[in-house]
This record gives structure tokens, C-alpha cells and sequence, in this order.
């Protein structure tokens, strides 16, 4: 079984409607973040988690909100999806060591129409 | 404005071939840096990490490190056609203990 899923996997809706996108983990990591992925800018940070509590922007949360219902939950919701909210959405989680990397979800695939 | 970057490439290399990917930062504090190989449409999957100035081998794949001219590379020896994918550089700004700045990722394309 995959250590980090996310569902959907693929997601087509309107614009104005509310979408969520779940992230689950059996890594047994306390730290959780939210991606977007757009050909030609990278991965860009919408949102992290340190734990339940503990919740940050990242560098483009506007349009964005988050829930951490456990440690190994973790959802991101587009109130009032719109087109430029089209891209690829990855989950990650990280341990707390200094050394520790950050492991990536399989993505879901969102299109605003 | 912590950065990390890149060529886009394409870098292409014939079979066999070693490839050299290279990636610069910004910010002296960084202190782990990483590389991911991403496959189209798939996620970032880790392949290497490195901490200290110097070589690190896994395998196929040699990863370089040197801070004072902040400076990392990824070598890729005998490269093969399932190389082929888009390799990112991360590192952790600031030394921070939680967040990474990613680079836009370099695609390599090895022909057989």
C-alpha cells in the first residue's frame, strides 16, 4: 500500500464550485503540506501543517483553505474553484528530522472548466 | 527571494552517456539538499541527498556538493532510457527543519 495517497485522482468541475482534495498517510509524519504544480513554475507551496494546531500559508494560499483532521489527514478545499485553479495537486509529508525529506502523494489532476 | 535554480534544458544524452545536472542556490544557510526524478504526470520521487561538501554515490547516481560555491550537481552514469524525466533540485532554505524551495527541474532525454 502507497504511504501517502490523495483522492481523487482526477477531478473536472466548474467554475464556482467547492472542491476538496484529501490526503491520507501511514508514515506516521507530523508535517504536511499542499502543492500545486503548473508547467514552467515549479511546485509552489500552498499550505503546511506541523500538526493538528498548527497550520501556515505557504506562498500562494489565496483561493485555498485547509483542514488537518488528524495527523494523518490532511484536506485542501477550493471554496469557489476558478480556471487558473487548473493544475496538478500533490500532498507531502516529512519527518521531523533535519535530515528528512519530504515524500510526495501519487497528485491529483484538477480541471476548472 | 530564496532561489534555487535550474537549467531547463532539454538535456539530451545517448544511452550509455553520462549525464550532468546541475543546480545553484541562493541562501548560505541551506543545509540538506535533495534531488527528485519526476516522471510526466507523475509525483516527485526522491533519489538523492546530500548534506555535506563533497561526492555522495548511490549506484548510478552521484550527487555533488559544494557549499561555498553553492553549487550541487546530480551525475548519472550509464544513463539509460528510463532516465528520461524531469529532475528537481530542493533545498531546505534557511536550514530550515520543514520547508524546501524547489528548482523548476531540469528534463533529460536519453536516446537509445
Amino acid at each position: 500500500d502507497a504511504d501517502v495517497t490523495q483522492t481523487p485522482r482526477n477531478r473536472i468541475t466548474k467554475t464556482g464550485k467547492r472542491i476538496m482534495l484529501e490526503c491520507s498517510q501511514t508514515k506516521g509524519h507530523d508535517r504536511m503540506y499542499w502543492y500545486r504544480q503548473d508547467p514552467g513554475l515549479g511546485l509552489r507551496l500552498i499550505y503546511y501543517s506541523f500538526d493538528v494546531k498548527d497550520i501556515n500559508k505557504g506562498e500562494i494560499s489565496d483561493g485555498y483553505s485547509v483542514s488537518r483532521q488528524a495527523q494523518a489527514k490532511f484536506s485542501l478545499s477550493l471554496e469557489s474553484a476558478i480556471p487558473n485553479q487548473t493544475a496538478l495537486y500533490f500532498c507531502a509529508t516529512k519527518g521531523r528530522a533535519l535530515e528528512s525529506t519530504q515524500y510526495f502523494g501519487p497528485g491529483t489532476r484538477l480541471t476548472v472548466l | 527571494q530564496k532561489e534555487v535554480e535550474q537549467n531547463s534544458g532539454p538535456l539530451s544524452v545517448p544511452e550509455g552517456a553520462i549525464a550532468s545536472l546541475n543546480c545553484t542556490y541562493s541562501d548560505r544557510g541551506s543545509q540538506s539538499f535533495f534531488w527528485y526524478r519526476q516522471y510526466s504526470g507523475k509525483s516527485p520521487e526522491l533519489i538523492m541527498s546530500i548534506y555535506s561538501n563533497g561526492d555522495k554515490e548511490d549506484g548510478r547516481f552521484t550527487a555533488q556538493l559544494n557549499k561555498a560555491s553553492q553549487y550541487v550537481s546530480l551525475l548519472i552514469r550509464d544513463s539509460q532510457p528510463s532516465d528520461s524525466a524531469t529532475y528537481l533540485c530542493a533545498v531546505n532554505p534557511g536550514g530550515s527543519n520543514y520547508k524546501l524551495t524547489f528548482g523548476k527541474g531540469t528534463l533529460l532525454t536519453v536516446n537509445p
